[in-house]
């Protein structure tokens, strides 16, 4: 089965400073891995995927993840943090076919002026 | 272009209420629907999914139900809500035939007193 670990529930940062948001991920064969951002009382939005090709992946607003297979992780990370960042950031993983995406616990992001 | 239509946007129920929340999609055919729950503002818990008419999968045992009486159409129900059914019910889509993300809609807040 597949499984998608967020091991910080809550990532602080600096406006400015870069930031990260780790995540794990556990499944069988060739990983799709997926970003998603979800502000207050509104549904998530879709910030970026790793399919296959370069393991580094560019996304929405300035945001990008690191695909490493020997360490089965997905971080994403932004060289610089601004405020508007601060909301709810879910990591994704499913395999190939019809799998549904399992998501990660999510975890809360805030960025301080 | 592709939408998702989620309703109602809030809705409130006593315990022992009947339950019945829609999901419409339009743009697409034939798509892969889920509906998922988040309790808490926190992590994202997979209920059902869909690849076809009639054809629904759980991956929760609980006292929800769902239908798709459409190929676009995707309905989550109960008979008798409990208290632990409140929290924030989202549906999704995605292409079956492509590696495309999942999209969501702006969901439903159900409070059950």
């Amino acid at each position: 089965a597949q499984s998608v670990a967020q091991p910080e529930d809550q990532v602080n940062v600096a406006e400015g400073n870069p930031l990260t948001v780790k995540c794990t991920y556990s499944v069988s064969g060739n990983p799709y891995l997926f970003w998603y951002v979800q502000y207050p009382n509104r549904g998530l939005q879709f910030l970026l995927k790793y399919i296959t090709g370069d393991n580094l992946v560019k996304g929405s607003y300035g945001f990008e993840a690191e695909f490493n297979k020997s360490q089965t992780s997905f971080h994403l990370k932004k060289p610089s943090a601004l405020v508007s960042d601060s909301a709810l950031y879910f990591c994704a993983v499913r395999g190939s076919g019809n799998t549904p995406l399992v998501f990660g616990k999510g975890t809360r992001l805030s960025v301080i002026a | 272009s592709q939408t998702i239509h989620q309703w109602p946007a809030t809705l409130v129920q006593p315990v022992g209420s009947p339950l019945s929340l829609e999901c419409t999609v339009e743009g697409t055919s034939n798509p892969n629907l889920y509906w998922y729950r988040q309790a808490a503002g926190r992590g994202l818990q997979l209920l059902f999914y869909s690849v076809g008419i009639g054809q629904i999968s759980s991956e929760v045992p609980q006292n929800l139900s769902a239908s798709r009486p459409q190929d676009r159409q995707f309905i989550l129900s109960s008979k008798k809500l409990l208290l632990s059914d409140s929290g924030f019910y989202l549906c999704a889509w995605r292409s079956r035939t492509t590696n495309e993300k999942l999209f969501f809609g702006s969901g439903t807040q159900l409070s059950v007193l």
